[in-house]
């Protein structure tokens, strides 16, 4: 299957700093990339979708300023978590597809700890 | 979305087949069955889908009802790296709707 990577793969910041997750397609191109979050035990929450060169499009309650998504290339989104707080630490999650294609591939994930 | 529900656990044996049961009674003409499984700590993996007809994988086999109110998850034969959680989301063709995750099955093989 596709490849889908993620950068970094753990990431420990202090309250009230912003961090960015990198989500790449590294064997096609996609032109939708989604963004889910992970709470413990939980299931996957979607947060965003967004296609290539277009806003991202948020779930009803995740805040557009302040999880920010950039979508400038075919096979990069990234994730910008502003002025994070110790809630917003959780397993983050992108995946990506081709236009019209069934299937979704998915990345490592990336665990972020706010103290 | 349509709306599946699974077991929320089950347990199988090392080398003996699963079946993994998915309800889904609501679903559209043109909805997709899909299935992925998500192992500790990392990302959802893709495992199999399909419309109408059974589909088989280098993975598993899917086998979907006549009326396609259900359908079961196979793995021929566990092995202790299929444990993890197991989906079974709905999705339209293409780029029609995204894949919204239930709480899916924790599938344990025991050795």
């Amino acid at each position: 299957g596709a490849v889908v990577s993620q950068h970094p793969s753990r990431v420990i910041c202090k309250s009230g700093t912003s961090v960015k997750i990198e989500c790449r397609s590294l064997d096609f191109q996609a032109t939708t990339m989604f963004w889910y979050r992970q709470f413990p035990k939980q299931s996957l929450m979607l947060m965003a979708t967004s296609n290539e060169g277009s806003k991202a499009t948020y779930e009803q309650g995740v805040e557009k300023d302040k999880f920010l998504i950039n979508h400038a290339s075919l096979t990069l989104s990234t994730l910008t978590v502003t002025s994070a707080h110790p809630e917003d630490s959780s397993f983050y999650i992108c995946s990506a597809r081709r236009l019209t294609a069934d299937t979704q591939y998915f990345g490592p994930g990336t665990r972020l700890t706010v103290l | 979305d349509a709306k599946t529900t699974q077991p929320n656990s089950m347990e199988s044996n090392e080398e003996e087949p699963v079946h993994l049961p998915c309800n889904h009674s609501t679903i559209s003409g043109t909805d997709y069955i899909h299935w992925y499984r998500q192992l500790p700590s990392q990302g959802p993996e893709y495992v199999i889908h399909g419309l109408t007809s059974n589909v088989n994988n280098r993975m598993a086999s899917l086998a979907i009802a006549e009326d396609r109110k259900s359908s079961t998850l196979i793995l021929h034969r566990a092995t202790l790296r299929d444990a993890a959680v197991y989906y079974c989301i709905l999705r339209g063709m293409g780029s029609q709707g995204n894949l919204i995750f239930g709480k899916g099955t924790k599938l344990s093989v025991k050795p």
